[in-house]
């Protein structure tokens, strides 16, 4: 069981929107900054999101990030079959000393 | 733009010890960033195992931290995984990745911005 907790599987239409969630603790999400991973089929994670809501260089604004209390969100609009990936939220968990990752959320676009 | 590159056996008997590589080319490991290892059972998700500092400064998966030691090589310009004791459930594929670690007034500002391609590492006799 993953310290953070994402919904297993989303999926939308291309052009659409989706969001997906990632839900923790005061010990993690709650005090702590959220990234967001993608990790398309047979590759490494790619950092998406960063300190909650900051995109790095070349990821386009489709993706975006929030944080409220001790959940996190990650949106992507304009679905596109080339999103079709893992999605995975992480944060320093300071109670376990430890980076912590949800189980990861995989997306369909459908 | 920084790259990383890990290598090592790709077959581990039960037992033995998993020593992996991770090589930094682009850039200094004695910048202000830390250097992770996190690895994925196959079908599952991410597990973060440790980090390492230029300076030789740990933090360690208290799940793991028995049985791991990260380490530091300046001259070569790359880090090290060394994961002692393995077993079938150490199979994985194993990534090294630059992390920015920064705590302020104890919150973490924690991600990790560049990975390699990661190495898969199978236990078995």
């Amino acid at each position: 069981q993953s310290v953070l907790t994402q919904p297993p599987s989303v999926s939308a239409a291309p052009g659409q929107k989706v969001t997906i969630s990632c839900s923790g603790s005061s010990s993690n999400i709650g005090n702590n900054y959220v990234s967001w991973y993608q990790q398309l089929p047979g590759t490494a994670p790619k950092l998406l999101i960063y300190d909650n809501n900051k995109r790095p260089s070349g990821i386009p604004d489709r993706f975006s990030g929030s944080k409220s209390g001790t959940s996190a969100t990650l949106g992507i609009t304009g679905l596109q079959t080339g999103d079709e990936a893992d999605y995975y939220c992480g944060t320093w968990d300071s109670s376990l000393s430890v980076q912590v990752f949800g189980g990861g959320t995989k997306l369909t676009v459908l | 733009q920084v790259q990383l590159q890990e290598s090592g056996p790709g077959l581990v008997k039960p037992s033995g010890t998993l020593s992996l590589t991770c090589a930094v080319s682009g850039g200094s490991i004695s910048s202000s960033n830390w250097w992770s290892w996190v690895r994925q059972p196959p079908g599952k998700g991410l597990e973060w195992i440790g980090e390492i500092y230029h300076s030789g400064s740990t933090n360690y998966n208290p799940s793991l931290k028995s049985r791991v030691t990260i380490s530091v090589d300046k001259s070569k310009n790359q880090f090290s995984l060394k994961l002692s004791s393995v077993t079938a459930a150490d199979t994985a594929v194993y990534y090294c990745a630059r992390t920015h670690r920064v705590v302020t007034a104890r919150v973490y500002y924690y991600y990790m911005d560049v990975w390699g391609k990661g190495t898969t590492v199978t236990v078995s006799s």
